[in-house]
């Protein structure tokens, strides 16, 4: 079966610092791939998607980035922080024309 | 651009009623539907998906309705328990670009139950 695993479940990092969140998937081949962002009682956001490895589309201009270095492995990014970047962030996969399995999520705070 | 939101931020529901949340959609060609409910700290969980060639889809205690005339979605859950008390998000299908599926999600509904 399908897994997505997500780490870490929480981050208390200072502004400036840099960000590196990972996510990878196991019992599944080439699929897409998913970064959401969600503030505090809203919804959810769309950051970064992937169809391959070295694909990546943004979706908004941000501080952060996103890589695909493996196939079933994606990693959101940043070089400095910014207080704004703070929020609970979610990777997620799919097959196309079916819906995500999402991750456990990371909770990002900066501070 | 397309978007999907919801009529009632909030909704309490006594223990053993029926639960009904509505999301409503502006994209006439969104083609698949998917209702995900997230509890506190963690990931949306799927519920129940529905296509637009359908009207209605059954799962356990749960059922999906797509109006597509008006653009609306419902989720109907049965005899309504405490563990269903989270924030559900309906979500729809429109972009699909090259081989990616671009879900938009509403900015959920906040199911309160109640003993």
């Amino acid at each position: 079966s399908q897994t997505i695993h997500q780490w870490p479940a929480t981050l208390v990092q200072p502004v400036g610092s840099p960000l590196s969140l990972e996510c990878t998937v196991e019992g599944t081949s080439n699929p897409n791939l998913y970064w959401y962002r969600q503030a505090a009682g809203r919804g959810l956001q769309l950051l970064f998607y992937s169809v391959g490895i070295g694909q990546i589309s943004s979706e908004v201009p941000q501080n952060l980035s996103a890589s695909r270095p493996q196939d079933r492995q994606f990693i959101l990014s940043s070089k400095k922080l910014l207080l704004s970047d703070s929020g609970f962030y979610l990777c997620a996969w799919s097959v196309p024309s079916f819906g995500y399995t999402f991750g456990s999520g990371t909770r990002l705070t900066v501070v | 651009g397309e978007s999907v939101g919801l009529h009632l931020p909030t909704l309490s529901v006594q223990e053993g009623d029926n639960s009904i949340i509505n999301c409503a959609y502006s994209n006439s060609a969104s083609d698949y539907f998917i209702w995900y409910k997230q509890e506190s700290g963690k990931g949306p969980q799927f519920i129940i998906d529905i296509r637009s060639n359908m009207d209605k889809r059954q799962g356990q205690r749960v059922t999906v309705l797509l109006n597509k005339t008006v653009k609306h979605l419902s989720l109907q859950i049965a005899a309504t328990q405490p563990g269903d008390s989270a924030v559900y998000f309906c979500a729809e299908n429109s972009q699909n670009t090259g081989t990616a599926s671009k879900l938009t999600f509403g900015t959920g509904t906040r199911l309160q139950v109640t003993l």
